[in-house]
Protein backbone atom coordinates (compact mmCIF):
# COMPACT_ATOMS: atom_id res chain seq x y z
CA UNK A 1 0.00 0.00 0.00
CA UNK A 2 0.96 3.43 -0.39
CA UNK A 3 0.10 6.49 1.48
CA UNK A 4 0.65 10.31 1.10
CA UNK A 5 0.43 12.82 4.71
CA UNK A 6 0.85 16.59 4.37
CA UNK A 7 0.79 17.45 7.78
CA UNK A 8 -0.28 21.09 7.63
CA UNK A 9 -4.21 21.73 6.63
CA UNK A 10 -2.55 25.36 6.21
CA UNK A 11 0.51 27.44 5.92
CA UNK A 12 0.72 30.79 6.13
CA UNK A 13 3.92 32.68 4.69
CA UNK A 14 4.70 36.46 4.07
CA UNK A 15 5.42 38.09 0.77
CA UNK A 16 9.22 37.57 0.15
CA UNK A 17 9.52 35.06 2.87
CA UNK A 18 10.56 31.62 2.14
CA UNK A 19 7.96 29.06 2.26
CA UNK A 20 7.63 25.24 2.64
CA UNK A 21 4.96 22.82 1.89
CA UNK A 22 5.67 19.56 4.02
CA UNK A 23 5.50 15.72 2.92
CA UNK A 24 5.77 12.73 3.52
CA UNK A 25 5.21 8.95 1.98
CA UNK A 26 5.01 5.36 2.25
CA UNK A 27 5.53 3.03 -0.19
CA UNK A 28 7.08 -0.04 -1.06
CA UNK A 29 8.93 0.07 -3.85
CA UNK A 30 11.07 2.97 -5.38
CA UNK A 31 8.90 6.41 -4.92
CA UNK A 32 7.51 8.60 -7.76
CA UNK A 33 6.56 11.82 -6.18
CA UNK A 34 5.03 14.63 -7.53
CA UNK A 35 3.81 17.87 -6.31
CA UNK A 36 0.57 19.54 -8.63
CA UNK A 37 -0.99 23.03 -7.69
CA UNK A 38 -4.46 23.85 -7.44
CA UNK A 39 -6.22 26.89 -8.10
CA UNK A 40 -9.94 28.15 -7.84
CA UNK A 41 -11.87 26.18 -9.93
CA UNK A 42 -9.56 25.12 -11.64
CA UNK A 43 -7.90 21.68 -12.27
CA UNK A 44 -4.27 20.25 -10.60
CA UNK A 45 -1.46 21.81 -12.38
CA UNK A 46 2.18 19.70 -12.60
CA UNK A 47 4.59 21.71 -10.42
CA UNK A 48 7.51 18.97 -10.02
CA UNK A 49 8.57 15.55 -9.89
CA UNK A 50 11.13 13.26 -8.60
CA UNK A 51 12.02 9.89 -10.22
CA UNK A 52 15.51 9.25 -9.54
CA UNK A 53 18.36 11.29 -9.89
CA UNK A 54 19.49 14.17 -8.15
CA UNK A 55 17.79 14.88 -4.54
CA UNK A 56 16.53 18.22 -5.37
CA UNK A 57 14.30 19.19 -7.97
CA UNK A 58 13.26 22.30 -9.65
CA UNK A 59 10.32 23.17 -11.19
CA UNK A 60 7.86 25.93 -12.08
CA UNK A 61 7.74 29.19 -11.05
CA UNK A 62 10.69 29.19 -8.86
CA UNK A 63 9.32 25.73 -6.89
CA UNK A 64 11.40 23.29 -6.06
CA UNK A 65 11.30 19.93 -3.78
CA UNK A 66 13.85 17.67 -2.04
CA UNK A 67 13.80 14.08 -2.04
CA UNK A 68 14.58 12.55 1.74
CA UNK A 69 14.99 9.06 1.45
CA UNK A 70 16.18 8.41 5.71
CA UNK A 71 13.02 10.76 6.55
CA UNK A 72 10.54 9.59 3.31
CA UNK A 73 9.83 12.80 2.61
CA UNK A 74 9.37 15.41 -0.28
CA UNK A 75 9.00 18.75 1.06
CA UNK A 76 7.92 21.90 -1.26
CA UNK A 77 10.16 24.75 -1.05
CA UNK A 78 10.22 27.96 -2.93
CA UNK A 79 12.78 30.49 -1.88
CA UNK A 80 10.85 34.18 -1.91
CA UNK A 81 6.60 33.57 -1.88
CA UNK A 82 4.75 35.31 -4.13
CA UNK A 83 0.93 36.39 -3.23
CA UNK A 84 0.07 35.03 -6.37
CA UNK A 85 1.58 31.65 -5.03
CA UNK A 86 -1.93 31.14 -2.61
CA UNK A 87 -3.30 28.31 -3.90
CA UNK A 88 -3.84 24.88 -2.86
CA UNK A 89 -0.88 22.03 -2.45
CA UNK A 90 -1.02 18.58 -3.65
CA UNK A 91 1.66 15.66 -2.80
CA UNK A 92 1.09 12.74 -5.08
CA UNK A 93 3.21 9.26 -4.67
CA UNK A 94 3.37 6.00 -7.07
CA UNK A 95 5.22 3.37 -6.21
CA UNK A 96 8.07 2.93 -9.37
CA UNK A 97 8.76 -1.01 -8.57
CA UNK A 98 5.36 -2.53 -8.58
CA UNK A 99 3.99 -2.16 -12.12
CA UNK A 100 0.88 0.15 -10.60
CA UNK A 101 0.52 3.14 -12.37
CA UNK A 102 -2.31 4.35 -9.66
CA UNK A 103 -1.21 7.70 -7.72
CA UNK A 104 -2.16 8.53 -4.14
CA UNK A 105 -2.58 11.98 -3.14
CA UNK A 106 -2.34 13.91 0.06
CA UNK A 107 -5.35 15.85 1.63
CA UNK A 108 -4.31 19.40 0.11
CA UNK A 109 -2.29 22.24 2.30
CA UNK A 110 -3.45 25.62 1.57
CA UNK A 111 -1.00 28.07 0.79
CA UNK A 112 -1.89 31.33 1.95
CA UNK A 113 0.78 34.25 1.04
CA UNK A 114 0.31 37.55 2.89
CA UNK A 115 1.04 40.81 1.40
CA UNK B 1 -2.26 23.82 -27.57
CA UNK B 2 -5.69 22.51 -25.99
CA UNK B 3 -5.61 21.18 -22.43
CA UNK B 4 -8.26 18.60 -21.16
CA UNK B 5 -11.94 19.53 -21.24
CA UNK B 6 -14.67 18.51 -19.29
CA UNK B 7 -18.37 18.93 -19.47
CA UNK B 8 -20.31 19.77 -17.79
CA UNK B 9 -18.40 22.36 -15.64
CA UNK B 10 -21.34 21.93 -13.11
CA UNK B 11 -24.40 18.88 -12.95
CA UNK B 12 -27.17 19.51 -10.76
CA UNK B 13 -29.61 15.88 -10.17
CA UNK B 14 -32.09 14.99 -8.19
CA UNK B 15 -31.30 11.48 -6.17
CA UNK B 16 -31.71 8.29 -8.50
CA UNK B 17 -31.16 10.37 -12.01
CA UNK B 18 -28.11 9.27 -13.62
CA UNK B 19 -25.64 11.40 -15.04
CA UNK B 20 -22.98 11.22 -17.99
CA UNK B 21 -19.37 13.20 -17.14
CA UNK B 22 -17.64 13.47 -20.55
CA UNK B 23 -13.45 14.22 -20.81
CA UNK B 24 -11.67 15.42 -23.84
CA UNK B 25 -8.18 14.22 -23.34
CA UNK B 26 -5.01 15.82 -24.79
CA UNK B 27 -5.39 14.54 -28.69
CA UNK B 28 -2.60 12.03 -28.76
CA UNK B 29 -2.31 10.58 -24.76
CA UNK B 30 -2.65 7.08 -24.33
CA UNK B 31 -3.32 7.38 -20.48
CA UNK B 32 -6.42 8.71 -18.69
CA UNK B 33 -7.44 8.66 -15.14
CA UNK B 34 -10.73 9.84 -13.46
CA UNK B 35 -10.57 10.73 -9.55
CA UNK B 36 -13.30 11.94 -7.56
CA UNK B 37 -12.27 14.67 -5.40
CA UNK B 38 -14.45 15.35 -2.14
CA UNK B 39 -14.72 18.66 -0.26
CA UNK B 40 -11.39 19.17 1.74
CA UNK B 41 -9.49 16.06 -0.13
CA UNK B 42 -7.07 15.19 -2.51
CA UNK B 43 -8.16 13.53 -5.83
CA UNK B 44 -9.20 10.22 -5.30
CA UNK B 45 -8.64 7.51 -7.97
CA UNK B 46 -11.91 5.42 -9.58
CA UNK B 47 -10.39 4.49 -13.06
CA UNK B 48 -7.62 3.95 -15.73
CA UNK B 49 -7.58 3.65 -19.00
CA UNK B 50 -4.62 3.00 -21.49
CA UNK B 51 -6.19 3.36 -25.10
CA UNK B 52 -9.52 2.62 -25.26
CA UNK B 53 -8.59 -0.30 -22.39
CA UNK B 54 -10.05 -0.02 -19.10
CA UNK B 55 -6.98 -1.45 -17.01
CA UNK B 56 -8.00 -0.96 -13.57
CA UNK B 57 -11.29 -0.08 -12.35
CA UNK B 58 -10.75 -1.02 -8.57
CA UNK B 59 -11.44 2.78 -7.24
CA UNK B 60 -15.20 2.84 -8.83
CA UNK B 61 -17.31 3.16 -5.37
CA UNK B 62 -19.82 0.68 -6.52
CA UNK B 63 -21.20 -0.78 -9.71
CA UNK B 64 -23.18 2.40 -9.94
CA UNK B 65 -20.59 3.59 -11.81
CA UNK B 66 -19.31 2.85 -15.18
CA UNK B 67 -16.54 4.37 -17.87
CA UNK B 68 -15.82 4.13 -21.41
CA UNK B 69 -13.94 5.35 -23.83
CA UNK B 70 -14.57 3.38 -26.77
CA UNK B 71 -12.46 5.10 -29.53
CA UNK B 72 -9.41 6.02 -27.11
CA UNK B 73 -10.03 9.42 -26.95
CA UNK B 74 -12.93 10.65 -25.14
CA UNK B 75 -14.26 9.06 -21.76
CA UNK B 76 -17.28 9.10 -20.44
CA UNK B 77 -18.31 8.61 -16.93
CA UNK B 78 -21.65 7.21 -16.12
CA UNK B 79 -23.06 7.42 -12.68
CA UNK B 80 -26.64 5.64 -12.25
CA UNK B 81 -29.76 6.02 -9.97
CA UNK B 82 -27.19 9.01 -8.31
CA UNK B 83 -27.25 9.60 -4.19
CA UNK B 84 -25.91 12.32 -2.10
CA UNK B 85 -22.76 10.67 -1.05
CA UNK B 86 -21.80 10.60 -4.88
CA UNK B 87 -21.92 14.84 -4.77
CA UNK B 88 -17.67 15.45 -5.55
CA UNK B 89 -15.79 17.74 -8.02
CA UNK B 90 -15.00 14.18 -10.83
CA UNK B 91 -11.82 15.04 -12.19
CA UNK B 92 -9.98 13.32 -15.17
CA UNK B 93 -6.71 13.98 -16.30
CA UNK B 94 -4.39 12.24 -18.84
CA UNK B 95 -1.03 11.58 -19.47
CA UNK B 96 0.71 11.16 -22.86
CA UNK B 97 2.12 7.54 -22.48
CA UNK B 98 1.36 4.43 -20.13
CA UNK B 99 3.69 3.85 -17.15
CA UNK B 100 3.24 6.46 -14.97
CA UNK B 101 6.61 8.62 -14.77
CA UNK B 102 5.21 11.21 -16.48
CA UNK B 103 3.13 14.00 -14.99
CA UNK B 104 -1.11 13.53 -15.38
CA UNK B 105 -2.62 17.17 -17.23
CA UNK B 106 -5.68 17.94 -15.20
CA UNK B 107 -9.13 18.82 -16.41
CA UNK B 108 -11.09 21.85 -14.50
CA UNK B 109 -13.44 18.85 -13.33
CA UNK B 110 -17.19 18.64 -13.16
CA UNK B 111 -19.00 19.16 -9.74
CA UNK B 112 -22.06 17.15 -9.21
CA UNK B 113 -24.13 18.23 -6.59
CA UNK B 114 -27.33 15.64 -6.17
CA UNK B 115 -30.10 17.13 -4.30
Amino acid sequence: AQSVAQPEDQVNVAEGNPLTVKCTYSVSGNPYLFWYVQYPNRGLQFLLKYITGDNLVKGSYGFEAEFNKSQTSFHLKKPSALVSDSALYFCAVRDGSGGSYIPTFGRGTSLIVHP
Amino acid sequence: GAGVSQSPRYKVAKRGQDVALRCDPISGHVSLFWYQQALGQGPEFLTYFQNEAQLDKSGLPSDRFFAERPEGSVSTLKIQRTQQEDSAVYLCASSLVSGGTLEQYFGPGTRLTVT
